[in-house]
């Protein structure tokens, strides 16, 4: 089982849906967790942490299931500029950031 | 508001010679990291350099590789005998501490080995 494991993309949506990516991690251990952005041949920019109770920010809500060591992130209300790889990150006991393999999300005008 | 720098863009070299990365963190922070992400794959995680030492490194960070803190503010990846498939893009990310949640990454280096 990989580590951090994501849907595989990529996602084509109409702009305005609302889209919903999901991972899961395989090492129970792991104490944070995180959803990246990358655009093509840029850097991965921190999007959001995601808590145990669920956070929100503006379109992007993250939720956190340690029982199923499942994350998800919803985008609500999809933008054209909101098309990018989207990359599930779980730190483990050692600091180390594990890295999902990343969805691909193309936002359609 | 601050960055991470990486020099150069873009490098190209050729199989067997010896490169070095180049990050220049920001200026308060004090853990410096190395990723490397493949055309096409996931970033991968090479090592972690606290208080002039490596806290933590990878099995992809072998004796070809190493780090330093030459100067008190670059940060550098020396990649020795490189090979062709060391070619990917190195990212430097710098937190302000440990346990930072955020590490902030420099716009990385693409290393072409021909």
């Amino acid at each position: 089982r990989k580590e951090v494991e994501q849907d595989p993309g990529p996602f084509n949506v109409p702009e305005g849906a609302t889209v919903a990516f999901n991972c899961t991690y395989s090492n129970s251990a792991s104490q944070s967790f995180f959803w990246y952005r990358q655009d093509c041949r840029k850097e991965p920019k921190l999007l959001m942490s995601v808590y145990s109770s669920g956070n929100e920010d503006g379109r992007f809500t993250a939720q956190l299931n340690r029982a199923s060591q499942y994350i998800s992130l919803l985008i609500r209300d999809s933008k054209l500029s909101d098309s990018a790889t989207y990359l599930c990150v779980v730190r483990n006991s050692n600091y180390q950031l594990i890295w999902g393999a990343g969805t691909k999300l193309i936002i359609k005008p | 508001e601050p960055e991470v720098t990486q020099t150069p863009s873009h490098q190209v070299t050729q199989m067997g010679q010896e490169v070095i990365l180049r990050c220049v963190p920001i200026s308060n922070h004090l853990y410096f990291y190395w990723y490397r992400q493949i055309l096409g794959q996931k970033v991968e995680f090479l090592v972690s350099f606290y208080n002039n030492e490596i806290s933590e490194k990878s099995e992809i960070f072998d004796d070809q590789f190493s780090v330093e803190r030459p100067d008190g503010s670059n940060f550098t990846l020396k990649i020795r005998s490189t090979k062709l498939e060391d070619s990917a893009m190195y990212f430097c990310a710098t937190t302000p501490e440990g346990t930072s949640y955020e590490q902030y990454f420099g716009p990385g280096t693409r290393l072409t080995v021909t």
